[in-house]
């Protein structure tokens, strides 16, 4: 199976920073890396596909890039709704792993 | 509306069995692959199983191979997961979720709200 490591595991920030957040994976796997929010008690939520593809509704402060093992997500001017914990999941083969994780606190 | 309803989930010894359900509404339920993916309390996402839309293909992550046995029902719009021969590393919240994409550049762009299961004696 191919391994996601998300780095780092955890951030603090503040309203207005900009976050970057990276995910690397154990082999190739082309640009096929989604990245999803959660928040505490929800299901996660889509927020890009296919490493740089904002899903419909999502706010252009976020952006994803990347492409063969090394993949980042940016949120630009972070704001008090993007506090949460963010999954990348390779979806270049099944299963579809996920990273463990970043959690952008306060 | 559009929604994915997970039903199913308990508490339930080690050994036994749990049928957990997904209920979709407001899309057309047999164009997509539909996932299942779980999550240990206070850990990160595992996915666990898929059902294409197609009818013809079934994947399992390892852990769970021989004991989950995913199905659907277009007709009723419902994707299960029955759960044998479970184990206490099988506590997680249990989410389906809608994907897009086929084995291959897929992602899970509709997620239900998550039914949990706690395998416990």
């Amino acid at each position: 199976d191919i391994q996601m490591t998300q780095s780092p595991s955890s951030l603090s920030a503040s309203v207005g920073d900009r976050v970057t957040i990276t995910c690397r994976a154990s082999q190739s796997i082309s640009r096929y890396l989604n990245w999803y929010q959660q928040k505490p008690g929800k299901a996660p939520d889509l927020l890009i596909y296919t490493a740089s593809t904002l899903q419909s509704g999502v706010p252009s402060r976020f952006s994803g890039s990347g492409s063969g093992t090394d993949f980042t997500l940016t949120i630009n001017s972070l704001q008090p709704e993007d506090f949460a914990t963010y999954y990348c999941q390779q979806s270049y083969s099944i299963p579809g792993t996920f990273g463990l994780g970043t959690k952008v606190e306060i | 509306q559009v929604q994915l309803v997970e039903s199913g989930g308990g508490v339930v010894q080690p050994g036994r069995s749990l049928r957990l359900s997904c209920v979709a509404s407001g899309i057309t339920f047999s164009n997509y692959g539909m996932h299942w993916v779980r999550q240990a309390p206070d850990k990160g996402l595992e996915w666990v199983a898929l059902f294409s839309s197609d009818g013809h293909t079934i994947y399992y992550v390892d852990s769970v191979k021989g004991r989950f046995t995913i199905s659907r029902d277009n007709s009723r719009n419902t994707l299960d997961l029955q759960m044998d021969s479970l184990r206490a590393e099988d506590t997680a919240m249990y989410y389906c979720a809608r994907g897009r994409g086929g084995f291959t550049n897929y992602y899970f762009d509709l997620w239900g709200q998550g039914t949990p299961v706690t395998v416990s004696s």
